[in-house]
């Protein structure tokens, strides 16, 4: 059975500071993995997806990386800003079936 | 483009009810997943579809059911609500519902159960 997990839980950090948000996973039997942002009470916001094949995607501020053998993944987010508060979450598509299995995100605060 | 649509936005109802959700996935979506979000839980996946047919079922009891129409939107319904039940409920489209796709997701339906 998939499991995905994130670290930290939480994490606060001052305005500028460069940072990294991890993800792993316990099957290395995926086709791809998606990061999301979700601000509260709203839907998620897709920030990235990286195929099974890729070890990197970039979008702006935001780098994702993928090692599937190791089963990890971290999100790089450069040059914070408090509008990036939010939280973040990983889900990683189980090959056989057509779903994602998500972690428990990490909530992010950027301070002014 | 039109996003990820999903109605209503809120919804309470009573125990013993039962209730309906909609989502209407991108244009030219054929792919519709439902998960549920609560936080002792937090995203679980509930069905998906594709072309009318459900592919895919997670860990839920038969009260949950779905369903999808020729134009690609989807239903959820679930009956007998529960206390339990209340949970923010989101609906995801993606293109062709093969492996490598993107899933987007609407802004949820939030279900409170009292």
């Amino acid at each position: 059975k998939q499991e995905v997990t994130q670290i930290p839980a939480a994490l606060s950090v001052p305005e500028g500071e460069n940072l990294v948000l991890n993800c792993s996973f316990t099957d290395s039997a995926i086709y791809n993995l998606q990061w999301f942002r979700q601000d509260p009470g709203k839907g998620l916001t897709s920030l990235l997806l990286i195929q099974s094949s890729q070890r990197e995607q970039t979008s702006g501020r935001l780098n994702a990386s993928l090692d599937k053998s190791s089963g990890r993944s971290t999100l790089y987010i450069a040059a914070s800003q408090p509008g990036d508060s939010a939280t973040y979450l990983c889900a990683v598509k189980v090959q056989g079936a057509q779903k994602l299995v998500f972690g428990q995100g990490t909530r992010l605060t950027i301070n002014p | 483009k039109a996003g990820v649509t999903q109605t209503p936005r809120y919804l309470i109802k009573t125990r013993g009810q039962q209730v309906t959700l909609s989502c209407s996935p991108i244009s030219g979506h054929r792919s519709v997943s439902w998960y549920q979000q609560t936080p002792g839980q937090g995203l679980q996946f509930l069905f998906e579809y594709f072309s009318e047919t459900q592919r895919n079922k997670g860990n839920f009891p038969g009260r949950f059911s779905g369903r999808q129409f020729s134009n690609s939107r989807s239903e959820m319904n679930v009956s007998t609500l529960e206390l339990g039940d209340s949970a923010l409920y989101l609906c995801a489209s993606s293109l062709a519902g093969n492996a490598n796709t993107e899933a987007f997701f609407g802004q949820g339906t939030r279900l409170t159960v009292v």
